[in-house]
């Protein structure tokens, strides 16, 4: 049973930058949260997809961006790199449950460093 | 609005018992526990969903206080493979698509 996978695992931009981060879900799950985690912090949340859709997101400016496909995988996409965006980037996927959400399975994470 | 944690960081002998605090400014509708441990992913311990409720796993278990607005994550007979990171989650609202706010962690360092 595979749990979730992110890809890649390091990367390396610099200033102005765009880059593409990707996730597959655990299978079984079909909600999918992205956070950002500087060093030292706890996760910070980005947004969660469900059913294709942005159903909520967190204090991140819109240079900050997703996507989920049918198959539940999701890509974040960040324009415009800020020295500031060098963080670890993870994906947690969920099942959508009846009583509000349920618990989080976390992939190892995408390391993003901006010169 | 970011739950506050406490302690930051706390040391402890093989065997010592830990609390860990998570506590939030507004009403909670769940809380989550998670475990990272240095260049790992979190790894979920425990979710709380009604008030007053308390769960275990292994020798870790937690508590909820509603009307505190807050959760308490015990340790007990701690062993070396607890150390880490504790991070708790926070709820605010009951909804299909809610949203998980995590504090900023207690780091757990058991020695021998």
């Amino acid at each position: 049973d595979a749990g979730v996978t992110q890809s890649p695992t390091h990367l390396i931009k610099t200033r102005g930058q765009q880059v593409t981060l990707r996730c597959s879900p655990k299978s079984g799950h079909d909600t999918v949260s992205w956070y950002q985690q500087a060093l030292g912090q706890g996760p910070q949340f980005i947004f969660q997809y469900y059913e294709e859709e942005e159903r909520q997101r967190g204090n991140f400016p819109d240079r900050f961006s997703g996507h989920q496909y049918p198959n539940y995988s999701s890509e974040l996409n960040v324009n415009a790199l800020l020295l500031g965006d060098s963080a670890l980037y993870l994906c947690a996927s969920s099942l959508r449950g009846a009583k509000g959400n349920q618990p989080q399975h976390f992939g190892d994470g995408t390391r993003l460093s901006i010169l | 609005q970011q739950p506050v944690q406490s302690p930051q960081a706390v040391i402890l002998r093989e065997g010592e018992d830990a609390v860990i605090n998570c506590s939030s400014s507004k009403a909670l509708y769940s809380v989550h526990w998670y475990r990272q441990k240095h260049g790992e992913a979190p790894v979920f311990l425990m979710i709380l969903l009604k008030g007053g409720e308390q769960k275990g796993h292994e020798k870790i278990s937690a508590s909820f206080n509603e009307k505190k607005q807050q959760s308490s994550l015990y340790l007990t007979a701690s062993q070396l493979s607890y150390s880490g990171t504790y991070f708790c989650g926070t709820e605010n609202s009951y909804s299909s698509a809610s949203k998980i706010i995590f504090g900023s962690g207690t780091r757990l360092s058991i020695r021998p």
